[in-house]
Order: C-alpha cells, then sequence, then structure tokens
C-alpha cells in the first residue's frame, strides 16, 4: 500500500520569506502524480501544485514550486515571497497512474505566515 | 464553472439517527469521490463513482455506510446508526476522466458531521 508522511506538524516563516515544506511517499508503481492540496481555516481544500513522476522537471506554479527526488521519493514543496493569504494546512498527497485512483494523502503540516 | 457543492454543510446528530449528505459535482465531471477527514489528519479515502457505477469501496466504509449516485450526477452517502466515531469531515470531489490518467480532484467545502 503507498503511504505518504509530512514529517512537519507545523511550520511558520516571515512575511516574504521562503519556506520548505516535506513530504515522502513509499511506493512500488512506477507511474503515479504527485500533489500539494491547500486546505485554509474552514474553507474547501484547493490544488496548489502537482507534478507527474514520469517527468524529471520539478514543477512550478507561481511562488510554489517542488522539489522532486524520485529515487529517495521526496517531494517537497517551496513556497517564495509568502504572503499571509498562504497561511494554511497543507497537505501532499498521491495518486496512481490509473485513470481513477484514490488519493492518499500525509497527515498536514499547518504553515503560520507571521507579519 | 460553480464548483463542487455539499449539503449540508453542518450536522448535528444524536447517537443511533441516520444521516444522508449530498454532494453536487462540477457539471462536466464524470467521477466523484467521497472521503473522510478527522481533526488533524489528512482526508482518507471512502469510495469512488465513475458516472453511476460505485467502482471502489474502502474498508473504511462499513456496512453502516452506503452511497449512490443514481443517475450519474449527483451522490448522496448515508450513515445509518450513526456512533461517535463517525464524527467527521465529509468531503466530496469530483474529476473529469481522462485516457492517460491524468486528472485533478476538486474539493468540495465539506460537510461537518458531530454525532452527540
Amino acid at each position: 500500500a503507498q503511504t505518504v508522511t509530512q514529517s512537519q506538524p507545523e511550520m511558520s516563516v516571515q512575511e516574504a520569506e521562503t519556506v520548505t515544506l516535506s513530504c515522502t511517499y513509499d511506493t512500488s508503481e512506477s507511474d503515479y502524480y504527485l500533489f500539494w492540496y491547500k486546505q485554509p481555516p474552514s474553507r474547501q481544500m484547493i490544488l496548489v501544485i502537482r507534478q507527474e513522476a514520469y517527468k524529471q522537471q520539478n514543477a512550478t506554479e507561481n511562488r510554489f514550486s517542488v522539489n522532486f527526488q524520485k529515487a529517495a521519493k521526496s517531494f517537497s514543496l517551496k513556497i517564495s515571497d509568502s504572503q499571509l493569504g498562504d497561511a494554511a494546512m497543507y497537505f501532499c498527497a498521491y495518486r496512481r497512474g490509473t485513470s481513477g485512483s484514490r488519493l492518499t494523502f500525509g497527515e498536514g503540516t499547518q504553515l503560520t505566515v507571521n507579519p | 464553472d460553480t464548483g463542487v457543492s455539499q449539503d449540508p454543510r453542518h450536522k448535528i446528530t444524536k447517537r443511533g439517527q441516520n444521516v444522508t449528505f449530498r454532494c453536487d459535482p462540477i457539471s462536466e465531471h464524470n467521477r466523484l469521490y467521497w472521503y473522510r477527514q478527522t481533526l488533524g489528519q489528512g482526508p482518507e479515502f471512502l469510495t469512488y463513482f465513475q458516472n453511476e457505477a460505485q467502482l471502489e469501496k474502502s474498508r473504511l466504509l462499513s456496512d453502516r455506510f452506503s452511497a449512490e449516485r443514481p443517475k450519474g450526477s449527483f451522490s448522496t452517502l448515508e450513515i445509518q446508526r450513526t456512533e461517535q466515531g463517525d464524527s467527521a469531515m465529509y468531503l466530496c470531489a469530483s474529476s473529469t476522466g481522462t485516457s492517460g490518467g491524468w486528472e485533478t480532484q476538486y474539493f468540495g467545502p465539506g460537510t461537518r458531521l458531530l454525532v452527540l
């Protein structure tokens, strides 16, 4: 079974600074996708960024980028120029390459952004 | 695009009662997922529909839980004889299937259930 581990229950960052959230996963599959979702307090979960396992190039979405290390099974999220609105719970998630597969989530990292 | 909607947003019930939640996916999405999220944890998969067919169920989905998607549009999740351990956020997500396996699940706001 696939597992996703986020070893940092809480992180904090100063506004305008950079923070990296860690995620490791375990799978025997070769075809899979990885995601970072953001869940603000009392608001719905939204997709931040996604990565295909077959792509070596790290995904980037504006201030958000990932460091995907396939051999190490590591998928960290870097948030640059942190903003107050980035404060949320961040979940790393894994999905097999097969269509219609479930998402397997990590435990989450609560990010606080200090003004 | 109105997004995924869920109703009700909050439900308080007494142990032993039945509850039903509804999820309306994004209109063109043929795949619908239910997840359960307890406080401080990541969501856990419950079940998955493609159109009206329920294709996968988690072992978490005990016989007190049943889900339907009768016309391939909205879905309902019913919990019979609720227990205090059922207290959680129930999340619905939808996606549009692609042949390459590349899909993104879009989540609704969730239904928060409290069983007293």
